[in-house]
Protein backbone atom coordinates (compact mmCIF):
# COMPACT_ATOMS: atom_id res chain seq x y z
CA UNK A 1 0.00 0.00 0.00
CA UNK A 2 1.32 3.74 -0.47
CA UNK A 3 2.51 5.09 2.68
CA UNK A 4 4.07 8.76 3.47
CA UNK A 5 6.16 8.46 6.92
CA UNK A 6 7.54 10.84 9.17
CA UNK A 7 8.92 11.02 12.94
CA UNK A 8 5.84 10.30 14.96
CA UNK A 9 8.04 11.24 17.85
CA UNK A 10 8.24 15.13 18.64
CA UNK A 11 11.95 15.98 17.81
CA UNK A 12 13.29 18.11 20.66
CA UNK A 13 16.67 19.89 20.20
CA UNK A 14 18.97 22.78 21.59
CA UNK A 15 18.47 26.61 20.04
CA UNK A 16 20.97 26.94 17.78
CA UNK A 17 21.55 23.40 16.63
CA UNK A 18 20.57 21.92 13.39
CA UNK A 19 16.86 20.19 12.98
CA UNK A 20 16.83 17.16 10.97
CA UNK A 21 13.42 15.72 10.02
CA UNK A 22 12.37 12.24 7.71
CA UNK A 23 10.16 12.05 5.03
CA UNK A 24 9.88 8.39 3.78
CA UNK A 25 7.20 7.09 1.44
CA UNK A 26 6.65 3.71 -0.23
CA UNK A 27 4.77 2.83 -3.58
CA UNK A 28 4.60 6.68 -4.68
CA UNK A 29 6.80 7.95 -7.99
CA UNK A 30 6.14 11.93 -7.46
CA UNK A 31 7.39 14.40 -9.07
CA UNK A 32 7.19 16.74 -6.44
CA UNK A 33 7.71 17.00 -2.68
CA UNK A 34 6.55 19.81 -0.45
CA UNK A 35 7.49 21.00 3.00
CA UNK A 36 5.06 23.04 5.18
CA UNK A 37 4.91 24.46 8.86
CA UNK A 38 1.41 24.20 10.62
CA UNK A 39 1.39 25.96 13.98
CA UNK A 40 -1.49 24.64 16.47
CA UNK A 41 -4.94 25.34 15.11
CA UNK A 42 -3.78 27.00 11.91
CA UNK A 43 -3.61 26.18 8.25
CA UNK A 44 -0.24 24.91 7.12
CA UNK A 45 2.18 27.23 5.56
CA UNK A 46 4.73 26.32 2.52
CA UNK A 47 8.62 26.41 3.08
CA UNK A 48 9.76 24.65 -0.05
CA UNK A 49 9.01 22.62 -3.33
CA UNK A 50 11.76 20.18 -4.70
CA UNK A 51 11.28 18.80 -7.90
CA UNK A 52 12.29 14.91 -8.51
CA UNK A 53 15.11 15.76 -10.79
CA UNK A 54 16.44 18.22 -7.92
CA UNK A 55 18.87 16.73 -5.17
CA UNK A 56 18.95 19.73 -2.95
CA UNK A 57 16.67 23.15 -2.46
CA UNK A 58 18.02 26.03 0.04
CA UNK A 59 16.00 28.88 1.07
CA UNK A 60 17.90 30.94 4.00
CA UNK A 61 18.23 28.62 6.72
CA UNK A 62 16.42 25.49 5.25
CA UNK A 63 17.47 22.96 3.33
CA UNK A 64 15.68 20.30 1.67
CA UNK A 65 17.06 17.15 -0.24
CA UNK A 66 15.23 14.22 -2.04
CA UNK A 67 16.17 10.93 -2.65
CA UNK A 68 13.92 8.78 -5.44
CA UNK A 69 16.15 5.95 -5.28
CA UNK A 70 16.06 5.73 -0.93
CA UNK A 71 12.33 7.22 -1.12
CA UNK A 72 13.34 9.95 1.42
CA UNK A 73 13.20 13.16 1.57
CA UNK A 74 15.54 15.13 4.63
CA UNK A 75 14.57 18.36 6.21
CA UNK A 76 17.12 20.33 7.92
CA UNK A 77 16.58 24.00 9.72
CA UNK A 78 20.43 25.17 10.60
CA UNK A 79 20.22 27.46 13.36
CA UNK A 80 16.99 27.04 15.01
CA UNK A 81 15.55 29.19 17.08
CA UNK A 82 12.92 28.42 19.27
CA UNK A 83 10.35 30.46 16.73
CA UNK A 84 10.93 27.21 14.22
CA UNK A 85 9.20 24.93 16.87
CA UNK A 86 6.44 23.83 14.64
CA UNK A 87 4.75 20.49 13.01
CA UNK A 88 6.59 20.22 9.85
CA UNK A 89 4.66 18.39 7.05
CA UNK A 90 5.91 17.02 3.87
CA UNK A 91 3.41 16.20 0.75
CA UNK A 92 3.83 14.47 -2.32
CA UNK A 93 2.02 14.44 -5.55
CA UNK A 94 0.32 11.39 -6.97
CA UNK A 95 1.14 11.12 -11.09
CA UNK A 96 -2.06 11.12 -12.65
CA UNK A 97 -1.95 14.36 -15.09
CA UNK A 98 -5.11 16.31 -14.09
CA UNK A 99 -5.98 13.90 -11.28
CA UNK A 100 -3.29 14.31 -9.55
CA UNK A 101 -3.73 15.22 -5.77
CA UNK A 102 -1.29 15.93 -2.75
CA UNK A 103 -0.80 13.78 -0.03
CA UNK A 104 0.59 14.62 3.42
CA UNK A 105 2.40 12.85 6.03
CA UNK A 106 1.06 12.85 9.62
CA UNK A 107 3.63 16.02 10.45
CA UNK A 108 6.84 15.80 13.23
CA UNK A 109 6.28 17.96 15.94
CA UNK A 110 9.96 20.00 16.55
CA UNK A 111 10.62 21.96 20.21
CA UNK A 112 13.27 24.14 20.07
CA UNK A 113 14.89 24.69 23.64
CA UNK A 114 16.24 28.37 24.12
CA UNK B 1 -2.84 40.99 -1.07
CA UNK B 2 -5.85 38.99 0.81
CA UNK B 3 -4.85 35.00 1.53
CA UNK B 4 -7.22 32.40 1.87
CA UNK B 5 -10.46 33.25 3.95
CA UNK B 6 -12.83 30.31 5.34
CA UNK B 7 -16.03 31.07 7.73
CA UNK B 8 -16.96 30.26 10.46
CA UNK B 9 -14.20 29.88 12.31
CA UNK B 10 -16.00 27.66 14.77
CA UNK B 11 -18.99 25.46 14.37
CA UNK B 12 -19.99 22.93 17.05
CA UNK B 13 -23.26 20.57 15.76
CA UNK B 14 -25.25 17.47 16.71
CA UNK B 15 -25.50 14.41 15.21
CA UNK B 16 -27.51 13.75 12.00
CA UNK B 17 -26.85 17.61 11.19
CA UNK B 18 -25.75 19.27 7.96
CA UNK B 19 -23.16 21.87 7.87
CA UNK B 20 -22.13 24.18 5.46
CA UNK B 21 -18.36 25.71 4.95
CA UNK B 22 -17.49 28.35 3.04
CA UNK B 23 -13.64 29.08 1.57
CA UNK B 24 -12.57 32.44 -0.74
CA UNK B 25 -9.24 31.65 -2.68
CA UNK B 26 -6.52 34.05 -3.33
CA UNK B 27 -7.56 36.48 -6.05
CA UNK B 28 -6.44 35.02 -9.39
CA UNK B 29 -6.35 31.43 -7.74
CA UNK B 30 -9.36 28.94 -10.02
CA UNK B 31 -8.72 26.01 -7.74
CA UNK B 32 -9.48 25.11 -4.48
CA UNK B 33 -8.84 22.16 -2.35
CA UNK B 34 -10.24 20.74 0.73
CA UNK B 35 -8.62 18.93 3.51
CA UNK B 36 -9.80 17.43 6.67
CA UNK B 37 -7.63 17.15 9.70
CA UNK B 38 -8.47 15.15 12.84
CA UNK B 39 -6.88 15.00 15.77
CA UNK B 40 -3.82 12.99 15.62
CA UNK B 41 -4.66 12.57 11.93
CA UNK B 42 -2.24 14.10 8.63
CA UNK B 43 -4.44 16.27 6.58
CA UNK B 44 -6.58 14.03 4.08
CA UNK B 45 -7.85 15.31 0.83
CA UNK B 46 -11.40 15.86 0.34
CA UNK B 47 -12.23 17.67 -2.62
CA UNK B 48 -10.74 19.43 -5.46
CA UNK B 49 -12.40 22.16 -7.84
CA UNK B 50 -10.96 23.57 -10.63
CA UNK B 51 -13.03 26.40 -12.83
CA UNK B 52 -16.50 25.49 -11.22
CA UNK B 53 -15.55 21.77 -11.52
CA UNK B 54 -14.96 18.27 -9.56
CA UNK B 55 -11.60 17.68 -10.81
CA UNK B 56 -11.27 14.89 -8.00
CA UNK B 57 -11.93 13.32 -4.26
CA UNK B 58 -10.27 11.86 -1.48
CA UNK B 59 -11.64 8.39 -0.15
CA UNK B 60 -14.85 10.19 1.44
CA UNK B 61 -18.57 8.93 1.43
CA UNK B 62 -20.83 10.86 -1.05
CA UNK B 63 -22.62 12.84 2.26
CA UNK B 64 -19.11 15.30 1.77
CA UNK B 65 -19.89 17.28 -1.24
CA UNK B 66 -19.29 20.76 -2.49
CA UNK B 67 -19.26 23.12 -4.85
CA UNK B 68 -17.16 26.24 -6.48
CA UNK B 69 -18.82 29.58 -7.78
CA UNK B 70 -18.46 31.26 -10.87
CA UNK B 71 -16.12 33.50 -8.77
CA UNK B 72 -13.80 31.01 -7.83
CA UNK B 73 -15.23 30.58 -4.07
CA UNK B 74 -16.60 26.93 -2.67
CA UNK B 75 -19.00 25.38 -0.40
CA UNK B 76 -17.97 22.46 1.19
CA UNK B 77 -21.09 20.49 2.50
CA UNK B 78 -21.41 17.56 5.12
CA UNK B 79 -24.68 15.66 5.54
CA UNK B 80 -25.77 13.43 8.13
CA UNK B 81 -22.83 14.22 10.51
CA UNK B 82 -21.23 12.06 12.47
CA UNK B 83 -18.83 12.12 15.53
CA UNK B 84 -15.68 11.20 13.89
CA UNK B 85 -16.47 14.22 11.40
CA UNK B 86 -15.23 16.42 13.96
CA UNK B 87 -11.50 17.81 12.65
CA UNK B 88 -10.31 21.00 11.54
CA UNK B 89 -11.54 21.59 7.75
CA UNK B 90 -9.02 23.25 5.45
CA UNK B 91 -9.57 25.20 2.50
CA UNK B 92 -6.24 25.90 -0.11
CA UNK B 93 -5.63 27.40 -3.36
CA UNK B 94 -3.02 27.15 -5.72
CA UNK B 95 -2.01 28.95 -9.46
CA UNK B 96 -1.95 25.53 -11.18
CA UNK B 97 -1.56 21.93 -10.44
CA UNK B 98 -1.77 21.25 -6.85
CA UNK B 99 1.76 18.94 -6.97
CA UNK B 100 4.01 21.59 -8.76
CA UNK B 101 2.68 24.71 -6.99
CA UNK B 102 2.35 25.43 -3.50
CA UNK B 103 -0.81 25.66 -1.78
CA UNK B 104 -2.23 28.74 0.19
CA UNK B 105 -4.33 27.36 3.04
CA UNK B 106 -6.82 29.28 4.97
CA UNK B 107 -6.92 29.54 8.88
CA UNK B 108 -9.90 26.30 8.80
CA UNK B 109 -12.91 26.00 10.21
CA UNK B 110 -13.00 23.53 13.43
CA UNK B 111 -16.22 21.65 13.34
CA UNK B 112 -17.06 19.85 16.66
CA UNK B 113 -20.09 16.89 16.08
CA UNK B 114 -21.82 16.36 19.75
Amino acid sequence: SQKIEQNSEALNIQEGKTATLTCNYTNYSPAYLQWYRQDPGRGPVFLLLIRENEKEKRKERLKVTFDTTLKQSLFHITASQPADSATYLCALDTYGGATNKLIFGTGTLLAVQP
Amino acid sequence: EAGVTQSPTHLIKTRGQQVTLRCSPISGHTSVYWYQQALGLGLQFLLWYDEGEERNRGNFPPRFSGRQFPNYSSELNVNALELEDSALYLCASSLGLMGANEQFFGPGTRLTVL
